[in-house]
């Protein structure tokens, strides 16, 4: 699986989006961008997946560049829960693969008040 | 829908001693999988069951640890004996399939060898 970088930690303003990067120029053609939070004392949480077209959910909308190198994850209205350390994965999707997740070190991120 | 379910939350042993830590799954997800977190680092993967087979076990130190998941349900992991290096949050997952399955994660156990 590819490697991915992201900045150690960041502050965010509560009610403001957080837009979290993500690098992952190694990442191969079959290889889907996920992202995972935990926050403290919790396992982690799924939050959203893509391959290379934009994603949305009810947590959070993932920007994947065209040419698939790097991406943001985007909180739209940042709240104190959202305190926690996010993880940008990437891995082949295929049943073949078994759904292994390799994580790094994450964005610890804070939002404040 | 209940999520991951694993006891204890906590354990304190100390050296040399056994532990064993048990996950129940999200129902109907067919594969289980343990993680080891140590403090600061993300979870690094232990063993993956589909159903009851263990389909990946590289990263498991099987001189001390240990796991199975007997009935292809619930799952029980094992160190004998624990060593001070074993300290971490033991994590357990389960997914629907793999995959594009995301996984869904229990709170973990917190153990603590002294």
């Amino acid at each position: 699986d590819a490697k991915t970088t992201q900045p150690t930690s960041m502050d965010c303003a509560e009610g403001r989006a957080a837009n979290l990067p993500c690098n992952h120029s190694t990442i191969s053609g079959n290889e889907y961008v996920y992202w995972y939070r935990q926050i403290h004392s919790q396992g982690p949480q799924y939050i959203i997946h893509g391959l290379k077209n934009n994603e949305t959910n009810e947590m959070a909308s993932l920007i994947i560049t065209e040419d698939r190198k790097s991406s943001t994850l985007i909180l739209p209205h940042a709240t104190l829960r959202d305190t926690a350390v996010y993880y940008c994965i990437v891995r082949v999707a295929i049943k073949a693969a078994g759904n292994k997740l390799t994580f790094g070190g994450g964005t610890r991120v804070l939002v404040k008040p | 829908e209940a999520g991951v379910v694993q006891s204890p939350r906590y354990k304190i042993i100390e050296k040399k001693q056994p532990v064993a830590f048990w996950c129940n799954p999200i129902s109907g997800h067919n594969t289980l999988y343990w993680y080891r977190q140590n403090l600061g680092q993300g979870p690094e993967l232990l063993i993956r069951y589909e159903n009851e087979e263990a389909v990946d076990d590289s990263q498991l130190p099987k001189d001390r640890f240990s796991a199975e998941r007997l009935k292809g349900v619930d799952s029980t992991l094992k160190i004998q004996p624990a060593e001070l290096g074993d300290s971490a949050v033991y994590l357990c997952a389960s997914s629907a399939g793999t995959g594009w399955y995301e996984q869904y994660f229990g709170p973990g156990t917190r153990l603590t060898v002294t």
